[in-house]
């Protein structure tokens, strides 16, 4: 399969679950990104990842917990989230950290919670 | 702090021409690019400019950038309602973060 590929499609979790999110890329990019987009907001940068190695953690909350175990996948770790966490969270990734052509993106992850 | 706006809404007609407009506050602004954003997926990278070049074509789509006001457009010729989607607007300075509009939607109608 090309492309950025997100599972699942669609999560409903309680506040006090236990999730994870999963992004996984075969285009052999070297950076992997993680959005949030929630209704009638702009996209909000969450974490990046660089060669595996987080380069941005861009003040959020400790109850996303961001993981890249190698340059093709990524997750993305919940607990105890809160209902104004409910958003699309988008994947994408660049074959280089800030590739001037644009990052790929995956179909995102509609998650609500309950 | 970096702003990009866009207008949340457009409605056209299928056949004519759709104008989608754009304004930023980085001057530092080096490339900006347009995603589309069709129900239920990810988004669509149309379109990209360097912020040296004022236009740029490719086949439907033309962008126009204004950098002197900061200012962005896309136009989309001969509109079908496979264009009925939300368009955002993006813009990197040399760094990797892209700082997105809300995006417009766009409905093309019969």
């Amino acid at each position: 399969e090309t492309g950025v590929t997100q599972t699942p499609r669609h999560l409903v979790m309680g506040m006090t679950n236990k999730k994870s999110l999963k992004c996984e890329q075969h285009l052999g990019h070297n950076a992997m990104y993680w959005y949030k987009q929630s209704a009638k907001k702009p996209l909000e940068l969450m974490f990046v990842y660089s060669l595996e190695e987080r380069v941005e953690n861009n003040s959020v909350p400790s109850r996303f917990s961001p993981e890249c175990p190698n340059s093709s996948h990524l997750f993305l770790h919940l607990h105890t989230l809160q209902p104004e966490d409910s958003a699309l969270y988008l994947c994408a990734s660049s074959q280089v950290l800030g590739n001037n052509y644009g990052y790929t993106f995956g179909s995102g992850t509609r998650l609500t919670v309950v | 702090g970096e702003d990009v706006e866009q207008s949340l809404f457009l409605s056209v007609r299928e056949g004519d021409s759709s104008v989608i407009n754009c304004t930023y506050t980085d001057s530092s602004s080096t490339y900006l690019y347009w995603y589309k954003q069709e129900p239920g997926a990810g988004l669509q990278l149309l379109t990209y400019i360097f912020s040296n070049m004022d236009m740029k074509q490719d086949q439907r789509l033309t962008v126009l950038l204004n950098k002197k006001d900061k200012h962005l457009s896309l136009r989309i010729a001969d509109t079908q309602t496979g264009d009925s989607a939300i368009y955002f607007c993006a813009e990197k300075d040399s760094s990797y973060k892209l700082i997105f509009g809300s995006g417009t939607r766009l409905l093309v109608r019969p």
